[in-house]
């Protein structure tokens, strides 16, 4: 069975520029969740998605936003890049919405803003 | 708000000796404690959720336990294959919490050969 998928592996882009990620469930996964992770830190919290609802947002400005489609693959959208925003981002599925399920992570996309 | 905090930020052990990680953690309810080993520009990679004061899991040379405000990662014997950054996450119960993680910000462990 295929893992999480996301895509691209790689990014860069220009500050100011506005980029979209990817992220393709585990089959029959309905959940899909979306991480931040700075380079020497532990990742960090930005949405979760459940049935194709946001069921939790982190600390984040309204420049990020996300979507799920009906397959539950998922898009992570950043607007208005600032230098800040590079990092990898990751992203996770579960079968339902809580803890009992667990959670997988995709390799993530590292995102470089210059 | 959740806090985790691990130690020790960095660990060196040489292959053989066994060591123990440390994560600290101050939730409102725990739902559940998560374990993860993250490789360089890779995902992090699911070893164990715990979820009660007590509870052990184990997997190879890996071993989980969990009190009220710590985890332990015990490593028996470890092989250079087993560097790697290891991540500690908690769920917690409420509100906003049912749907995160909140990471500590890992223990980067290497073992020398």
């Amino acid at each position: 069975d295929a893992g999480v998928t996301q895509s691209p592996t790689h990014l860069i882009k220009t500050r100011g520029q506005h980029v979209t990620l990817r992220c393709s469930p585990i089959s029959g996964h309905k959940s899909v969740s979306w991480y931040q992770q700075v380079l020497g830190q532990g990742p960090q919290f930005i949405f979760q998605y459940y049935e194709k609802e946001e069921r939790g947002r982190g600390n984040f400005p309204d420049r990020f936003s996300a979507r799920q489609f009906p397959n539950y693959s998922s898009e992570l959208n950043v607007n208005a890049l600032l230098l800040g925003d590079s990092a990898l981002y990751l992203c996770a599925s579960s079968f339902g919405s809580g803890t009992n399920y667990g959670y997988t992570f995709g390799s993530g996309t590292r995102l470089t803003v210059v | 708000e959740d806090q985790v905090t691990q130690s020790p930020e960095a660990l060196r052990l040489q292959e053989g000796e066994s060591s123990s990680l440390n994560c600290s953690y101050t939730v409102s309810g725990l739902r559940g404690l998560f374990w993860y080993r993250q490789d360089p520009g890779k995902g992090p990679e699911f070893l164990f959720t715990l979820y009660s004061a007590g509870e052990e899991k184990e997997k190879e040379r890996l071993k989980a336990t969990l009190t009220k405000k710590e985890s332990f990662l015990h490593i028996t014997a470890p092989k250079p294959e087993d560097s790697a950054t290891y991540l500690c996450a908690v769920q917690a119960v409420g509100g906003g919490s049912n749907y995160k993680l909140t990471f500590g910000k890992g223990t980067l462990l290497t073992v020398n050969p």
